[in-house]
């Protein structure tokens, strides 16, 4: 069973498109969280929620807006998509925010 | 900005130990190492982590100096599919949780 998973992929789409990302986890963990991993393989945080509540909310676009319907999920829905946001976007989770963190297989979003 | 230094790349032979320096000179008395590595593009995958003392699993040892301003990771006898960027992270704030990852060690692992 995988722990941390991530759908789609892989996502090609143009720009000005919206397109969401989603991520489940398994593990019983209350702490999920978004990280981008850009071309130059910098992985950086954007958002964390820890039971549905938003915590972290890094300098990142509106454009970008996570949702946690409950604690097993955390979406990531992205408006007006831009060729910057090309990267590879992977999910975490972690039990509590001071738990170790597993991370998903990422999603690998390319805006053309 | 990421609390440690890394050498950029090591190359290691097969069956050999491999050891990956960490400075982090700057860390505070609350705040845990953690070692993560990244296998070409994959998901962060976590390995071991830290406070004081030294600590072993399955997958490494970490050895944390008295001063706790440098560690190293081990992987006893590195194989082929060892050969990763890995990651050393000092863990920021009680409350906040988010990993600040830095550019890492890219290990080779060579026949």
């Amino acid at each position: 069973d995988t722990a941390v998973s991530q759908t789609p992929k892989y996502l090609v789409t143009q720009m000005g498109n919206d397109k969401s990302i989603k991520c489940e986890q398994n593990l019983g963990h209350d702490t999920m969280y978004w990280y981008k991993q850009d071309s130059k393989k910098f992985l950086k945080i954007m958002f964390s929620y820890n039971n549905k509540e938003l915590i972290i909310n890094e300098t990142v676009p509106n454009r970008f807006s996570p949702k946690s319907p409950d604690k097993a999920h955390l979406n990531l829905h992205i408006n007006s998509l831009e060729l910057g946001d090309s990267a590879v976007y992977f999910c975490a989770s972690s039990p509590g925010l001071r738990g170790t963190q597993y991370f998903g297989p990422g999603t690998r979003l390319l805006v053309l | 900005d990421a609390k440690t230094t890394q050498p950029t790349s090591m190359d290691c032979a097969e069956g050999r130990a491999a050891n990956l320096p960490c400075n982090h000179s700057t860390i505070s008395g609350n705040e845990y190492v953690y070692w993560y590595r990244q296998i070409h593009s994959q998901g962060p995958q976590y390995i071991i982590h830290g406070l004081k003392n030294n600590e072993t699993n399955e997958m490494a040892s970490l050895i944390i100096t008295e001063d706790r301003k440098s560690s190293t990771l081990i992987l006893p006898h590195a194989t082929l599919r060892d050969t990763a960027v890995y990651y050393c992270i000092v863990r920021v704030g009680r409350s906040q949780g988010n990993l600040i990852f830095g550019k890492g060690t890219k290990l080779s692992v060579k026949p």
